[in-house]
């Protein structure tokens, strides 16, 4: 089946270490997505990508890197930068259709100790 | 830039109807999408609305006026199993930056 797979489910890391989350869709979509979701704040989005080996920053970038390589793959990197990283951390990819649909991975959600 | 406006928390009894409503101030626009999420879990797309009207799926339908800036989602016949967060998004240029609104939490109630 197509779909959008995020590791780990749970993330559980020390202050000062940097964590990659691991973001892979079979969906054979170019664009792909990272939101970061707190309670009562919504979805806001960290950074996008269209196509491979380019991305864009979004609204909350600062203290994250990503990288596109491969079409497929769409690794986040929460860093040590990143003030108050505990979250839940939603990939996603979008079709070429033109309706603006985004297909989520079921999220990874990672605790700062 | 863009920004959705929508109600924080709706409660509804059971077998009614309800109105979530989402406004927006967009530098462009490309339309109006809507998901559901569940506690703990990943949002679920519901609809489009890219021109002004309505859009009916099944129980659910969703509402654009362009003119407004306004939409809306409506679900008729509330099942206890909707109770849901619902977010209203929009895509950005290019369908490249799609920006949510901060989710309404829907409490059906029996």
């Amino acid at each position: 089946d197509g779909g959008i797979t995020q590791s780990p489910k749970y993330l559980f890391r020390k202050e000062g270490q940097n964590v990659t989350l691991s973001c892979e869709q079979n969906l054979n979509h170019d664009a792909m997505y990272w939101y970061r979701q707190d309670p009562g704040q919504g979805l806001r989005l960290i950074y996008y990508s269209q196509i491979v080996n380019d991305f864009q920053k979004g609204d909350i970038a600062e203290g994250y890197s990503v990288s596109r390589e491969k079409k497929e793959s769409f690794p986040l990197t929460v860093t040590s930068a990143q003030k108050n990283p505990t979250a839940f951390y939603l990939c996603a990819s979008m079709p070429p259709s033109g309706t603006g649909e985004l297909f989520f991975g079921e999220g990874s959600r990672l605790t700062v100790l | 830039g863009q920004s959705l406006e929508q109600p924080s928390e709706v409660t509804a009894v059971e077998g009614a109807i309800v109105q979530i409503n989402c406004t927006y101030q967009t530098s462009g626009f490309y339309g109006l999408s809507w998901y559901q999420q569940h506690d703990g879990g990943a949002p679920t797309f519901l609809s489009y609305n890219a021109l002004d009207g309505l859009e009916e799926t099944g129980r659910f339908s969703s509402f654009l006026s362009r003119s407004d800036s306004y939409g809306y989602l409506l679900l008729q016949e509330l099942q206890m199993k909707d109770s849901a967060s619902y977010f209203c998004a929009s895509p950005g240029w290019g369908y490249q930056k799609v920006t949510f609104g901060i989710g309404t939490k829907l409490q059906v109630i029996p």
